[in-house]
Order: C-alpha cells, then sequence, then structure tokens
C-alpha cells in the first residue's frame, strides 16, 4: 500500500525552538507539498517542490523553510517556532504536472502545539 | 487568484437519507480539475471525486456524485443513502496549471442515527 509517512502525530515544542517535521514518501512522487489546516481556513500551501533541491513558496511561507536532499524525503522547518504557528500540519505528495491531477496523497498530519 | 468557497461550515443529514455539499471557485483558465476529500477523525484526507473541467459529464463514485456546472463555476457534491461512516470533514479543492491544489474552508458532516 502506497504511503506518504509524517514521522510524528503530535508535537508539544516551546516558543523560540527550531522544530522539524518530517515527511517520506514511497511511491517516487515528483512533487511534494506542505500545507496546515486551522479551523474555517481549510488547508494553505505552505511551501511546495517538484524536485530534489528544488523549492517554492506558496500562499504562506513566512516563518518557515523546506529542505528536500532526497526525492522521497520533504521536511518543514520552523526556524523559530512561534504561538501562531500552532496548527495541524499535512503533508501530501503527487506525480508530475499531467499525471498529477489525480490529486495528491497526503500524510496522516502532525499536530503541533507551540506553547 | 484561484480561491475556493464552501459556505456551509456545517451540515447534518440522516442516515440513509441525501444530503448535498456546496462548492464555487474562481479561476481564470478553462482547463482545470476539482476535486472533494473526505477528512474522517483519523485525519487522512481520503480523495472521494475527482472531475475534469472539459468533461461535461458529472462524476460519480458509488453513492458519491458531483453536480459540476462550469459556467456558474459551482461544484457540489451529493451523498445518497448516507451512512454514519461518511461523518467527516469535506473539502471541495481546485487545481489549475502548476499541480498546486488550492482547498476551501471545509464542511463538517454529521450523520444521525
Amino acid at each position: 500500500d502506497v504511503k506518504v509517512t509524517q514521522s510524528s502525530r503530535y508535537l508539544v515544542k516551546r516558543t523560540g525552538e527550531k522544530v522539524f517535521l518530517e515527511c517520506v514518501q514511497d511511491m517516487d512522487h515528483e512533487n511534494m507539498f506542505w500545507y496546515r489546516q486551522d479551523p474555517g481556513l481549510g488547508l494553505r500551501l505552505i511551501y511546495f517542490s517538484y524536485d530534489v533541491k528544488m523549492k517554492e513558496k506558496g500562499d504562506i511561507p513566512e516563518g518557515y523553510s523546506v529542505s528536500r536532499e532526497k526525492k522521497e524525503r520533504f521536511s518543514l522547518i520552523l526556524e523559530s517556532a512561534s504561538t501562531n504557528q500552532t496548527s495541524m500540519y499535512l503533508c501530501a505528495s503527487s506525480l508530475l504536472e499531467g499525471r498529477g491531477s489525480y490529486g495528491y496523497t497526503f500524510g496522516s498530519g502532525t499536530r503541533l502545539t507551540v506553547v | 487568484a484561484q480561491t475556493v468557497t464552501q459556505s456551509q461550515p456545517e451540515m447534518s443529514v440522516q442516515e440513509a437519507e441525501t444530503v448535498t455539499l456546496s462548492c464555487t471557485y474562481d479561476t481564470s483558465e478553462s482547463d482545470y480539475y476539482l476535486f472533494w476529500y473526505k477528512q474522517p477523525p483519523s485525519r487522512q484526507m481520503i480523495l472521494v471525486i475527482r472531475q475534469e473541467a472539459y468533461k461535461q459529464q458529472n462524476a460519480t463514485e458509488n453513492r458519491f456524485s458531483v453536480n459540476f456546472q462550469k459556467a456558474a463555476k459551482s461544484f457540489s457534491l451529493k451523498i445518497s443513502d448516507s451512512q454514519l461512516g461518511d461523518a467527516a470533514m469535506y473539502f471541495c479543492a481546485l487545481m489549475e496549471y502548476g499541480n498546486k491544489l488550492v482547498f476551501g474552508a471545509g464542511t463538517i458532516l454529521r450523520v444521525k442515527s
């Protein structure tokens, strides 16, 4: 069964900490995405990547960075966590454009609380 | 900019009845894709149904069907014979050129037994 795996289901971090959220997919997908999900706002795109070592800003990149050193792994980094980054974070992957129009495969999310 | 609007924050339906979830969107493109995703309490996003904008025929997947009105930019989801397992958050999403999905705010569906 194909999968997108997020390393943590729940995380609690302190304000100012550097936080790493890890995502691994086993489907050989080119595209990978990070979204945050907040009540009443739906899912908002933070960053995405079309290939190894490539990254593009989404709609809300401020306070975040990403790393994609290998095709199967896409990491989201909170350089200095703040309480307004408390949220659910969802990772997703898809095939290249054209074939990717069949939608994304999602991980099961990481609920991050910053205290 | 592309936007997706789900105007119903919550909906309720009686088991075995039919319910329709609304979605409108805005795009300047003529070629795009529309999706409905389901997110149960487990948080795993599940693709429910997909529609290609250049196809006039409405997509159907078992008890799930859509009413796609391209001119009105409307994409509603109909769930027939509702089951307890249909209770979830439902997201409408739009994909244009570039493979990025834009999501609506979601509709919580409650199913009453």
